[in-house]
């Protein structure tokens, strides 16, 4: 089936830093979504790509999906305290069912 | 707030037992997905209904089983649970396309 490959698995950085994390899949997607979670909380939608090359903004939030269509990554600017969690990235390739493929999460951990 | 609406939030019991989860999706959302959500393991797609109609299945146990009602809520039944089974169970709804909005989940125990 299906997998993507999401990287890196943990990130610790210092308050203030900025962040990128990706994925990579075999497979070509037509959307690409980026999910956070909290703690002992469902994943909560960050930004939904539709479109290859597309860069989207959300905040200090950026994603974009990649050229190949194979590929996504999503930066955090000047990171702070209540960007810790994890970050999911999910693969849409299409058809009828509109199951999503995710990745295994990034865990960042943010140093005040 | 998602407004995928999930309970119980959490859930006790014990190996051998059945529990029922449920999931009303955000209004106007057709499509209702399960996943679960194992300790350092990621979202493991189960099944998605669209409209009472089931549309995909995952890894999703025999000993498992869902449905979706008319009035578009779902439930999720496990039986037979074994200590595995303990994960958080999460579910998501969707208009019938991306994205997917997840609720808070329920955490089962099974002692």
């Amino acid at each position: 089936g299906q997998q993507l490959n999401q990287s890196p698995q943990s990130m610790f950085i210092q308050e203030g830093e900025d962040v990128s994390m990706n994925c990579t899949s075999s497979s070509i997607f037509n959307t690409w979504l980026w999910y956070k979670q909290d703690p002992g909380e469902g994943p909560v939608l960050l930004i939904a790509l539709y479109k290859a090359g597309e860069l989207t903004s959300n905040g200090r939030l950026t994603a974009q999906f990649g050229i190949t269509r194979k590929d996504s990554f999503l930066n955090i600017s000047a990171s702070i305290p209540s960007d810790v969690g994890i970050y999911f990235c999910a693969g849409y390739s299409g058809g009828s069912n509109y199951k999503l493929t995710f990745g295994k999460g990034t865990l960042l951990t943010v140093n005040p | 707030d998602s407004g995928v609406t999930q309970t119980p939030k959490h859930l006790i019991t014990a190996t051998g037992q059945r529990v029922t989860l449920r999931c009303s999706p955000r209004s106007g959302d057709l499509s209702v997905y399960w996943y679960q959500q194992s300790l350092d393991q990621g979202l493991q797609f189960l099944i998605q209904y669209y409209n009472g109609e089931e549309r995909a299945k995952g890894n999703i146990l025999e000993r498992f089983s869902a449905q979706q009602f008319p009035d578009l809520h779902s439930e999720l039944n496990l039986s037979s649970l074994e200590l595995g089974d303990s994960a958080l169970y999460f579910c998501a709804s969707s208009p019938g396309y991306p994205p997917l909005h997840f609720g808070n989940g329920t955490r089962l125990t099974v002692t």
